[in-house]
């Protein structure tokens, strides 16, 4: 089956550091850029930030409320990707997606999502 | 950045009603332009990408149309499971943005 599953949310205090993994299984995952989408409790969605393939030397690119804090990483071998989050504050608190670009740029996979909660 | 703003963000309508949401670029991005749905506690879903062209298994009643700063998403007939919310997403330029949403409710 092609999926995305999100793993590593929870409870942290502000100032803290979490970890999010996100596995893919299904298809070629070491074929497409993937990006980490975030959604914080009855609002929005907001783009986080991109990790490019080999080809294109993983490049990442963030969005600037997060550069510097948050690192985006994959390891192609065993078809995962990773948000190492740092300096966590409680605007960080959302629901934490990963999705695969489409070779026709969109979104066309995602995650089911993983909560991460940043409080004292 | 590029901003995105979706109007209406709220939308009353009934089944059988015919819905357009509007999402306009702050810059011009060509076709880059995406549009998705997403239903409470669940993931967003890929309705249309390059303005207009349908995702795969996405009802014919959804289309896209627009280019540069000005685009729109029709539902043609409002069916029951079309109750949700609605997103555009541009993907011309770094970072990557998407509007504020337009919550589709039953009227």
């Amino acid at each position: 089956e092609v999926q995305l599953v999100e793993s590593g949310g929870g409870l942290v205090q502000p100032g803290g550091s979490l970890r999010l993994s996100c596995a893919a299984s299904g298809f070629s995952f070491s074929d497409h850029y993937m990006d980490w989408v975030r959604q914080a409790p009855g609002k929005g969605l907001e783009w986080i930030g991109r990790v490019t393939y080999k080809a294109d030397s993983y490049t990442t690119h963030y969005v600037a409320s997060v550069k510097g804090r948050f690192t985006i990483s994959r390891d192609d071998s065993k078809n995962s990707l990773f948000l190492q989050m740092n300096s966590l504050k409680a605007e960080d608190t959302a629901v934490y997606y990963c999705a695969r670009r489409a070779p026709r740029d969109s979104l066309d996979l995602w995650g089911p999502g993983t909560m991460v909660t940043v409080s004292s | 950045d590029i901003q995105l703003t979706q109007s209406p963000s709220f939308l009353s309508a009934s089944v059988g009603d015919r819905v357009t949401i509007t999402c306009r670029a702050s810059q011009g991005i060509g076709s880059f332009l995406a549009w998705y749905q997403q239903k409470p506690g669940k993931a967003p879903k890929l309705l249309i990408y390059l303005a207009s062209t349908f995702q795969g298994g996405v009802p014919s009643r959804f289309s896209g149309s627009g280019s540069g700063t000005d685009f729109t998403l029709t539902i043609s007939s409002l069916q029951p499971e079309d109750f949700a919310a609605y997103y555009c997403q541009q993907l011309d330029t770094y970072p990557l943005t998407f509007g504020g949403g337009t919550k589709v409710e039953v009227k």
